[in-house]
């Protein structure tokens, strides 16, 4: 499984873009790259997926380049409750029927007023 | 509403004491997973279960036991051999589908051990 290594923590006001990059130099050709989001004292929730170039929804945009050896999650116009934690994750989520995904320390997101 | 359901939210438990958390999911998944998490940290697999009847060990096994009698369920429990069981549970489950978000996870349980 790919390791992945993002910064520790961030801070933000409202209203602005925030970009979180993550580096995975190890993917490999089955990977997908996924993040979630974790509020304190809950379970992560998936944020995006993707797999390769640019991948939006509704709450978020992933930003892969060719190599896929990093990503970048945008939050636009992030605001107080985007205040948590990302964790981006690395792997053939569709092998066997399971996977073991391996979730780091994440980055502390912090929304300032 | 289809998900993960996790309880109790909150437990309290003697020293030495075998305690067990509940893991249901609605979900039809095949993959259902346990996970520990340490304030401030990420999370740590404990075991994971593929199918009915079928687990594995995780990263951090020793002193926890699980069982799969039922698709639906993934009890797990801590047993007085977990040297420090004082921590956030959380349960998963998933679903090889690349139209899925790969896990969904429960609301967790706090297991606080006086």
């Amino acid at each position: 499984l790919a390791k992945t290594t993002q910064p520790i923590s961030m801070d933000s006001y409202e209203g602005q873009e925030v970009n979180i990059t993550c580096s995975h130099n190890n993917i490999a050709t089955n990977d997908y790259i996924t993040w979630y989001q974790q509020f304190p004292s809950q379970g992560p929730r998936f944020i995006i997926q993707g797999y390769k170039t640019k991948v939006t929804n509704e709450v978020a945009s992933l930003f892969i380049p060719a190599d896929r050896k990093s990503s970048t999650l945008s939050l636009p116009r992030v605001s107080l409750s985007d205040t948590a934690v990302y964790y981006c994750l690395v792997g053939d989520m569709f092998s066997g029927g399971y996977n073991k995904l391996i979730f780091g320390a994440g980055t502390r997101l912090a929304v300032h007023p | 509403d289809g998900g993960i359901t996790q309880s109790p939210k909150y437990l309290f438990r003697k020293e030495g004491q075998n305690v067990t958390l509940s893991c249901e999911q609605n979900l039809n998944h095949d993959a259902m997973y346990w996970y520990r998490q340490d304030p401030g940290q990420g999370l740590r697999l404990i075991y994971y279960s593929q199918i009915v009847n079928d687990f594995q060990k995780g990263d951090i096994a020793e002193g926890y036991s699980v069982s799969r009698e039922k698709k639906e369920s993934f009890p797990l429990t801590v047993t007085s051999a977990q040297k420090n069981p004082t921590a956030f549970y959380l349960c998963a489950s998933s679903i090889p589908s690349p139209d899925y978000g790969g896990y969904t996870f429960g609301s967790g349980t706090r297991l606080t051990i006086v």
